[in-house]
């Protein structure tokens, strides 16, 4: 079975812009969260969907949003970029949503994205 | 969101068992415990998780004490592969993990 993936891979984009990153889940999962890795943060959870609805959101802006696809596929737009954007951007899939805080995320690679 | 500690770093010998502990001494009784590794240059990846009961998979084992305010992640046998940044959370939400600063392993040949 594939895993996540996420595309790109790399971006380089410049301050003011817009960008939207993309995550396909493994197959079957119906959940998508997003997470910004740092090197002085670490890692933060940005939201969470399921059936295309945004189940947990974390402490950022509101320039930080997404959305999923019928297809579980989600996507995650951050508008006006700032410096501070640079980061990894992961996503995660899991199974359900539902009772489930038992239920294991799986990772894709990452967008490295880097804001000039 | 319940706080976890654990040590920030810690040594081992390969092909030696690896206890990697965890504080969470106001975990809830809906918390899971969960670990995930992040090798470098990865995403994290899941390892195990529990609620009261020890836990075994083919990655590791989950020792949860009594009272499950700590639980110890064993690696039974060290590999090199194994050097990575270790994460302990607490999680009673679906869907969203945690992180704190972990623990890093470094494996030693």
């Amino acid at each position: 079975k594939a895993g996540v993936t996420q595309t790109p891979r790399y971006l380089i984009k410049t301050r003011g812009q817009q960008v939207t990153l993309s995550c396909s889940p493994i197959s079957g999962h119906r959940s998508v969260s997003w997470y910004q890795q740092t090197p002085g943060q670490g890692l933060q959870f940005l939201f969470e969907y399921f059936s295309e609805t945004q189940r947990n959101k974390g402490n950022f802006p509101g320039r930080f949003s997404g959305r999923q696809f019928s297809n579980s596929r989600s996507e995650m737009n951050v508008s006006t970029l700032e410096l501070g954007d640079s980061a990894l951007y992961l996503c995660a899939s899991s199974l359900g949503h539902g009772s489930g805080a038992s239920y294991e995320q799986y990772f894709g690679p990452g967008t490295r994205l880097t804001v000039t | 969101d319940a706080k976890t500690t654990q040590p920030n770093s810690m040594e081992s010998n390969e092909e030696e068992p690896v206890h990697l502990p965890c504080n969470h001494s106001t975990i809830s009784g809906t918390d899971y415990i969960h670990w995930y590794r992040q090798l470098p240059s990865q995403g994290p990846e899941y390892v195990i998780h529990g609620l009261t009961s020890n836990v075994n998979n083919r990655m590791a084992s989950l020792a949860i004490a009594e009272d499950r305010k700590s639980s110890t992640l064993i690696l039974h046998r060290a590999t090199l592969r194994d050097a990575a940044v270790y994460y302990c959370i607490l999680r009673d939400v679906p869907g969203k993990l945690i992180f704190g600063q972990g623990t890093t392993l470094q494996v030693k040949p």
